[in-house]
């Protein structure tokens, strides 16, 4: 089962770019990294996934380097309500892994 | 309008009473999970199945049980024999994306 380490919390101001770091020294060959969203007392949001390289959608950027040890969550321009916890799992469809949530990331957008 | 329903939101119970949180989904996926979360900390996986009447342990599964008689369908029992039963319970469905439900936060006094 492919751990994951975040920073437990980051801070930024509206406006700025947020990038996110996550740690997955184990993660195997057929694993994919996911990123998800939670706000207070909801279920987790899907963010963005990818394999490698890197993955753009309209929310969120990844940034996945060549060892795919860690990887990195850019999400530009944040607003107030960007404030929330950001989660990193890695796992696969393939062998239908557990996924391992972890503590998450907390990001405190301020004014 | 696809997604996933739990209820109910808000559930209080007695000490050694079970009780049985609701999850369903429309969205046609094979496998469906069931987490518990605690104040300030991340999900834990209870249990898990793959596909109709077929459900495997998850990291924390004692004190739990469930049942995957339909495809739609994947409730989960609290039972009097679990130690600190309350807690944020979450449902999902989904294979490599997960799609969650609102939601039920479990009171036991």
């Amino acid at each position: 089962l492919a751990k994951t380490t975040q920073p437990i919390s980051m801070d930024s101001y509206e406006g700025q770019e947020v990038n996110i770091t996550c740690s997955h020294n184990n993660i195997a060959t057929n694993d994919y990294i996911t990123w998800y969203q939670q706000f207070p007392s909801q279920g987790p949001r899907f963010i963005i996934q990818g394999y490698k390289t890197k993955v753009t959608n309209e929310v969120a950027s990844l940034f996945i380097p060549a060892d795919r040890k860690s990887s990195t969550l850019s999400l530009p321009r944040v607003s107030l309500s960007d404030t929330a916890v950001y989660y990193c799992l890695v796992g696969t469809v393939y062998n239908f892994n557990k996924f391992y949530f972890g503590s998450g990331t907390k990001l405190n957008v301020k004014p | 309008d696809g997604g996933i329903t739990q209820s109910p939101k808000y559930l209080f119970r007695k000490e050694g009473q079970n009780v049985t949180l609701s999850c369903e989904q429309n969205l046609n996926h094979d496998a469906m999970y069931w987490y518990r979360q605690d104040p300030g900390q991340g999900l834990r996986l209870i249990y898990y199945s793959q596909i109709v009447n077929d459900f495997q342990k998850g990291d924390i599964a004692e004190g739990y049980s469930v049942s995957r008689e339909k495809k739609e369908s994947f409730p989960l029992t609290v039972t009097s024999a679990q130690k600190n039963p309350t807690a944020f319970y979450l449902c999902a469905s989904g294979q490599n994306e997960q799609y969650f439900g609102p939601g039920t936060r479990l009171t036991v006094t």
